[in-house]
């Protein structure tokens, strides 16, 4: 079976400063991988994908990710964090089923 | 953002009482999804469908039904609400299955009292 595992509920980064958001899976084998950002009473849309090729996949506001399959990871980066990065940070995986992890809240400090 | 509205946007109901929700999508996507999100868990599959009248059952299926009249509407009902079914009920379509990007509605939430 899938699962999606996003080991920080919530953190708090300065503005200006790096972000990284962690996502594990287990699956059998490679999987499609998402990130989804969900703005308080809002949808979720979709920050980037991973299908197949570079590990290392652009997207959407400046975030990027990188898969690394010896680690069975896909973790969500950005540089540098802007307070209206604020919000709700999914990631998806897609093998047999479509599985959420349970999501990460990132709070900016000004 | 991608054609798709949830019907009505905030309901609350008293347990065992039937409720429905609507999306409807102007996308002409194939695949449409009914899911519920809680604290602590994302977003957990209901129901799904993928066609017309065609329609599969998800992770968290038990106390929903669904139907899929028409290609742009996909119902979401409840036919006896209970406290547990206290959640925001997001609706999301794909145009296709093997790579499934899936697009978002904006979400009902739903109290049951």
């Amino acid at each position: 079976a899938q699962s999606v595992t996003q080991p920080d509920i919530h953190i708090t980064v300065s503005e200006g400063a790096s972000l990284e958001l962690r996502c594990n899976y287990s699956y059998g084998a490679t999987p499609y991988l998402f990130w989804y950002v969900q703005s308080p009473g809002q949808g979720l849309q979709l920050l980037l994908k991973y299908f197949s090729g570079d590990t290392l996949v652009q997207g959407i506001k400046g975030f990027e990710a990188e898969f690394k399959r010896s680690q069975s990871s896909f973790n969500l980066r950005k540089p540098s964090v802007h307070w209206s990065d604020a919000a709700e940070y999914f990631c998806a995986v897609y093998g047999q089923n479509f599985v959420f992890g349970p999501g990460t809240r990132l709070s900016v400090l000004p | 953002d991608a054609g798709i509205t949830q019907s009505p946007r905030h309901k609350v109901t008293e347990t065992g009482t039937p409720v429905t929700l609507r999306c409807h999508q102007t996308e002409n996507h194939r695949y449409m999804y009914w899911y519920r999100q809680d604290p602590g868990h994302g977003l957990r599959l209901i129901h799904y469908s993928y066609g017309v009248k065609d329609t599969d059952k998800g992770e968290v299926s038990d106390g929903y039904s669904v139907s899929r009249s028409k290609t742009e509407d996909f119902l979401l009902t409840l036919e006896s609400a209970t406290s547990s079914q206290t959640s925001v009920y997001f609706c999301a379509i794909s145009e296709g299955w093997s790579k499934n990007i899936q697009y978002f509605g904006a979400g009902t939430r739903l109290s049951v009292l």
